[in-house]
């Protein structure tokens, strides 16, 4: 079974502009969370959707937002970026059939913002 | 409030030494989850063992285990037998059950194993 994918990668983007990372959950996974990671912050939630609907958000502004299609597949935009975004930008999935469920991740997609 | 601390920044072993990685959580929720994961300086986090809080064993997972003491709010990971490949970045994570998909990290801990 095909773990959890992320695209792109890599991303370079300049203050101002916006940016969109996708992530593919692993086939039956019904919820996916996202996570930014920087070397002052640590690992922090920004939110976790499950059926389409955002189920969980993070203390972030509202320039971070999120979505999630009927396969599962979720996106997450940010927008008017600001140098602070850079970050290792981490997306698991998981069953979501107990609460406690074990969340899976992918590779990340690093945004460097300049 | 809800806090992963592991107090260890960075660590050594020997290789085919035991090496004990630190976590203690704080939440007053009875119903929670804790978590292990290692990040390889590829990025990726690689999930290595989960506790449940109603678990009366200790978890195990092959040449990691979770020493779980729930008096204590401590879940250390115990890594047997260290190998050169465990050389990475450990975090230790809990999640309310109440509140669905969120996990709560600690700082992780820098293992380097010698040879």
């Amino acid at each position: 079974k095909a773990g959890v994918t992320q695209t792109p990668r890599y991303l370079i983007k300049t203050r101002g502009q916006q940016v969109t990372l996708s992530c593919s959950p692993i086939s039956g996974h019904r919820s996916v969370s996202w996570y930014q990671q920087t070397p002052g912050q640590g690992l922090q939630f920004l939110f976790e959707y499950f059926s389409e609907t955002q189920r969980n958000k993070g203390n972030f502004p509202g320039r971070f937002s999120g979505r999630q299609f009927s396969n599962s597949r979720s996106e997450m935009n940010v927008s008017t970026l600001e140098l602070g975004d850079s970050a290792l930008y981490l997306c698991a999935s998981s069953l979501a059939i107990a609460d406690a469920d074990t969340q899976y991740f992918g590779p990340g997609t690093r945004l460097t913002v300049l | 409030a809800q806090k992963i601390t592991q107090t260890q920044p960075g660590m050594f072993v020997q290789e085919k030494e035991a090496v004990t990685l630190d976590c203690t959580y704080d939440t007053s929720d009875p119903s929670y989850g804790l978590f292990w994961y290692k990040q390889p300086s590829s990025g990726e986090m690689i999930f290595l063992i989960y506790q449940g809080s109603y678990d009366q064993q200790n978890a195990t997972e092959g040449r990691y285990s979770l020493n779980f003491q729930k008096a204590r709010k401590s879940a250390n990971l115990v890594i047997s037998a260290s190998q050169l490949g465990d050389s990475a970045m450990y975090f230790c994570a809990m999640i309310i059950r109440n509140q669905g998909g969120k996990l709560i990290f600690g700082q992780g801990t820098e293992l380097s194993v010698k040879p």
